[in-house]
This record gives C-alpha cells, structure tokens and sequence, in this order.
C-alpha cells in the first residue's frame, strides 16, 4: 500500500462545477500536510497548506482529519484555468511524500 | 537566485552512460531534496540532504544513483550506466530552516530520456 493514496482520475467537469479531491495516508506521525498544484510539464507548486481546523483560500478549501487520515481540497466555481494535476502531500520523516496525483480537466 | 535552479532541463542518454543533474537551491536554504517523477505519477522521494549531510538516501532506487551536496549549496545526482527504467523528471526542492512547515519549493526539473 502506498504511504499517501488519492482518488484517480481523471475528473472532467464543466465549468461552474464543485469539485472535490480526496487523499489518505497511512502514517499516523505524519505531521505537515499540502496540496499542490502541477501544470502539464512543469513542476509542483505549492497551493495550500491544509490545517486541523480547516482552512479556505478563495474558492479552495482544504480540511484533514487526523482520526481517519484524511485529506480533502475542494474547488468550487471552477474555472478553465484550474485545470491542472493536483498532488496531495505530506511531512513524514522530515521529508515530503506524495499521492500519485489527480488530474482535473474543466471544460467550457 | 530567486528560485531553484536546475540544469540541464532535458537530457538524452543512450543506455549505459552515466549523465549528472545539477540543482541550485534558493540562497539560505538548508534543507534539499530530490525526486523521480514517471509519466502520469507524482515525485517520488530519492534522497535529502541538510546542508552537506546526506540525511537519507533511502529513496534511491539503487547503487547506480549518487548524490552529493559537499558544500551545502550546489548538489549533483549522478546516475550511472543508465537503463531506460531511469527515464523520468528528476525534481530538485529546497525549504528553508524549520518544521516544514512551509512547504518546499521545486526547481523546473531535468527530463532524463535513455534511448
């Protein structure tokens, strides 16, 4: 079983849609947990940090829960410019361990 | 610089050559990390340096992949007699001082073809 698990995609929803991504891990001393974002042949980039109490930037929000070890970002009023892949990721070990990535298409 | 910096960012290897991966991380940072992304999968954990102490190598997928950081700035992966299964992104990251809680940041990558 992989350290850090999430949903498969691809998801392709319309515009306007709310959509949500899901992500388990398997270590409960994971400490730091992100979502990230990755634009077709380029490299990670930090989206969001995703805190106990939950946390919400715009139109993304992000919680964890620690009891099941679980992570979730939600989108909502997506746009065409979010389409992306979108990589959960955590701090185990003092190093960052990634899901294998789900890929988000917004269509018009 | 302003970002992490790597280089080259493509690479063309015939099978059996031994290529280097250069990374530059953001001044100040402590912390380096490097990763192997496939195609359609996220990166994969290779090695961590703190400084020019390599803290763990446990991701290296074997005896061929080298990588060393000796004055704490500068690191190089270095992949010996290359096989085509080494084909992928290699991903340098840095974070500064801390927890981690801040998150890394990447470089743009080298793409590592072995034909």
């Amino acid at each position: 079983r992989k350290e850090v698990e999430q949903d498969p995609g691809p998801f392709n929803v319309p515009e306007g849609a709310t959509v949500a991504f899901n992500c388990t891990y398997s270590n409960s001393a994971s400490q730091s947990f992100f979502w990230y974002r990755q634009d077709c042949r380029k490299e990670p980039k930090l989206l969001m940090s995703v805190y106990s109490s939950g946390n919400e930037d715009g139109r993304f929000t992000a919680q964890l829960n620690r009891a099941s070890q679980y992570i979730s970002l939600l989108i909502r009023d997506s746009k065409l410019s979010d389409s992306a892949t979108y990589l959960c990721a955590v701090i185990q070990g003092g190093k960052l361990i990634f899901g294998q990535g789900t890929e988000l298409s917004v269509k018009p | 610089g302003a970002g992490v910096s790597q280089s080259p960012r493509y690479k063309v290897a015939k099978r059996g050559q031994d290529v280097a991966l250069r990374c530059d991380p953001i001044s100040g940072h402590v912390s380096l990390f490097w990763y192997q992304q496939a195609l359609g999968q996220g990166p994969e954990f290779l090695t961590y340096f703190q400084n020019e102490a390599q803290l763990d190598k446990s991701g290296l997928p074997s005896d061929r992949f080298f990588a060393e950081r000796p004055e704490g700035s500068v690191s190089t992966l270095k992949i010996q007699r290359t096989q085509q299964e080494d084909s992928a992104v290699y991903l340098c990251a840095s974070s500064p001082p801390g927890t981690g809680y801040y998150g890394y940041t990447f470089g743009s990558g080298t793409r590592l073809t072995v034909v």
